[in-house]
């Protein structure tokens, strides 16, 4: 199985800030990456698939870069409703594999 | 407008099989695929398996065993069944819609089970 590592586990920031979390995978897998973003109490929603596109209604302070085995998402320029977990994803192969997460704080 | 909501038991005992129902809205079975993904303390985000638009179905060798999923698209609903639960199967056990591309766009806001006696 792909083996997703995410860092840093934790992270605190303010807003107004700008923030990078780093996804990086065990063997390439090419661009097909996807972000989630996690609310207590919340569904998970979907933030960016392919390694960098937007889903429709993901505001674009967050972007996110890479291909092959090492992908970020950053957040520009932080507003108080992202903070909370994120999680990559990769579907380059069976089983889909996720990330352990990423917990953005408010400092 | 989209929506899925899981529902299930919330307390199993060890040995036993889980059913867990994914009803939905906004959207038909037969265009999506529909997944299952579970968190556990132990091992974060796993992906389950899923049913293709067509019905067919695949699992991750690590549940084929004991894991079936099927669907009624009469009631859009999609249901999630496990047998020989064990402890370490407690998490909260979610469904989410893909169009077949590996990422999930919709999902639900998941159901707590624990397993035991």
């Amino acid at each position: 199985d792909v083996q997703m590592t995410q860092s840093p586990s934790y992270l605190a920031a303010s807003p107004g800030e700008s923030v990078s979390i780093s996804c990086k995978a065990s063997k390439s897998i090419s661009n097909y990456l996807a972000w989630y973003q996690q609310k207590p109490g919340e569904a998970y929603k979907l933030l960016i698939y392919s390694g960098s596109t937007l889903q429709s209604g993901t505001p674009s302070r967050f972007s996110g870069s890479g291909s092959g085995t090492d992908f970020t998402l950053t957040i520009r320029s932080l507003e108080p409703e992202d903070f909370g977990l994120y999680y990559c994803q990769q579907y380059y192969e069976k089983p889909y594999t996720f990330g352990a997460g990423t917990k953005l704080e408010l400092k | 407008q989209v929506q899925l909501k899981e529902t299930g038991p919330g307390l199993v005992q060890p040995t036993q099989t889980l059913s867990i129902t994914c009803t939905v809205s906004g959207f038909s079975l037969t265009s999506y695929y529909m997944q299952w993904v579970r968190q556990t303390p132990g091992k974060g985000l796993e992906w389950m398996g899923f049913i293709r638009s067509g019905g067919s179905t695949e699992y991750n060798s690590e549940f084929k065993s004991r894991l079936s999923i099927s669907r009624d698209t009469s009631k859009n609903q999609v249901f999630l069944k496990m047998n020989s639960l064990k402890t370490e199967d407690t998490g909260v056990y979610y469904c989410a819609r893909g169009r077949g591309y590996g990422h999930f766009d919709y999902w639900g806001q998941g159901v707590m089970v624990t397993v035991s006696s």
